[in-house]
């Protein structure tokens, strides 16, 4: 599975744009780009999914390049309620071994 | 979107007894489901993923003797945390994954159960 790496923790206020990069150097062909949202004691939520170019939702956009080895989570706007743990996995689905190894993940902490 | 609901979602347990924890998938058939364990500040750590039908399949490290996984059907698997001790207090997650396509589509998790060992 490909290993990602995210920054450690992000600050932003209230009504701005947040991009959080994600890097996947060591993705594979079949692999999909999901993105998931945590709160504190509660379990993920998904985001947003894609394998290339852009992706969007109501929720946010996900950016990835030609090459796949990186993708951008875009969030529009944010609000304090924004404040979360966000997560990039890398993997790819079918009957054989889907798994989702989680990496450290992105602390984002919007202010007022 | 499909629902994943765990029980319970806390428990406090004395040092040296079993803890049962249920996952449930709502409204869809899950063949595979998936347990984490996350520490405070930190990642979900996967530990094992659950088949229907038949064993589980534990992440390295994890001691399949102390986390007794048993997914009895398409909606249901259970994780016991045998004798449990206080470094067992955690809080543990489960996901399951709709279908068996290869397309990778979308992991839905439970809300969490809060284990404290005393």
């Amino acid at each position: 599975l490909a290993k990602t790496t995210q920054p450690i923790s992000m600050d932003s206020y209230e009504g701005q744009e947040v991009n959080i990069t994600c890097s996947h150097n060591n993705i594979a062909t079949n692999d999909y780009i999901t993105w998931y949202q945590q709160f504190p004691s509660q379990g993920p939520r998904f985001i947003i999914q894609g394998y290339k170019t852009k992706v969007t939702n109501e929720v946010a956009s996900l950016f990835i390049p030609a090459d796949r080895k990186s993708s951008t989570l875009s969030l529009p706007r944010v609000s304090l309620s924004d404040t979360a743990v966000y997560y990039c996995l890398v993997g790819v689905g079918n009957t054989g071994g889907f798994k989702t190894i989680f990496g450290a993940g992105t602390r984002l902490f919007v202010k007022a | 979107g499909a629902v994943v609901s765990q029980h319970p979602s806390w428990v406090i347990c004395k040092s040296g007894t079993s803890v049962k924890i249920e996952c449930r998938s709502l409204d869809f058939q899950a063949t595979t489901m998936f347990w984490y364990r996350q520490f405070p500040k930190q990642s979900l750590m996967l530990m094992a993923t659950s088949n229907e039908g038949s064993k589980a399949t534990y992440e390295q490290g994890v001691e399949k003797d102390k986390f007794l996984i048993n997914h009895a059907s398409l909606t249901l698997s259970t994780l016991t945390v045998t004798s449990a001790h206080p470094e067992d207090s955690s809080f543990y997650i489960c996901s399951a994954k709709e279908g068996t396509g290869v397309f990778a589509g979308e992991l839905f998790f439970g809300e969490g159960s809060r284990l404290t060992v005393l």
